[in-house]
């Protein structure tokens, strides 16, 4: 069975300092993958998608970034936060085209 | 571009009580729609959805939800809520010819049912 893990669970981070949050799916193969961010009252924000390796779609301008290095791996980043990348960080797959989304658990993050 | 609207932010209910979430979609072709729930402290619970074929769906937890393509709304129902039922519900679309599956959603509405 398909499985996807989310790490870490909780991170506090101070302004400035670099981010890696990591996604990877089990169980598929050539997965579509997706960061989201939801934020208290606005909701599910979509920030990155790739529907292959190395391919990467943002949606919004803002301090981070994506990267899929292997098929199964999705990776959020940035090199400096702001405080305003406070959020909780959604990861999620699909096998392709249009469909329900199985998320992971999140990342709750906290700019100090 | 696609968009999601949903009309309630904030609804409170006691319980036994009906339930009517409102969503409307923007989009000018064919969609697939969902509806999810976020449990206290849970992960993100497929509801239902709607592909094709009966614009009634039926989903988990005696949900259902009533897709009317002249009005642009998907919204869910429920006859009789219980003080479980206490969850952020977020509709989503995406467009069926899409390769690339994304999925846009409503700003969400907390839904808060006093026993």
């Amino acid at each position: 069975s398909q499985t996807i893990h989310q790490w870490p669970a909780t991170l506090v981070q101070p302004v400035g300092s670099p981010l890696s949050l990591e996604c990877t799916v089990e169980g598929t193969s050539n997965p579509n993958l997706y960061w989201y961010r939801q934020a208290a009252g606005r909701g599910l924000q979509l920030l990155f998608y790739s529907v292959g390796i190395g391919q990467i779609s943002s949606e919004v301008p803002q301090n981070l970034s994506a990267s899929r290095p292997q098929d199964r791996q999705f990776i959020l980043s940035s090199k400096k936060l702001l405080l305003s990348d406070s959020g909780f960080y959604l990861c999620a797959w699909t096998q392709g085209g249009a469909g329900g989304y199985t998320f992971g658990s999140g990342t709750r993050l906290t700019v100090v | 571009a696609q968009s999601v609207s949903q009309h309630n932010h904030h609804v409170i209910l006691s319980e036994a009580a009906s339930l009517e979430l409102g969503c409307n979609y923007s989009y000018g072709g064919t969609v697939n729609l969902f509806w999810y729930v976020q449990y206290p402290g849970q992960h993100l619970q497929l509801l239902l959805k709607y592909f094709s074929g009966d614009p009634l769906v039926k989903g988990i937890k005696g949900f259902e939800a009533e897709f009317i393509k002249s009005k642009f709304s998907f919204n869910l129902r429920k006859p009789s809520v219980q003080w479980s039922d206490t969850a952020e519900y977020f509709c989503a679309v995406n467009a069926r010819s899409s390769n690339t599956g994304k999925l846009i959603f409503g700003q969400g509405t907390t839904l808060q049912v006093k026993p």
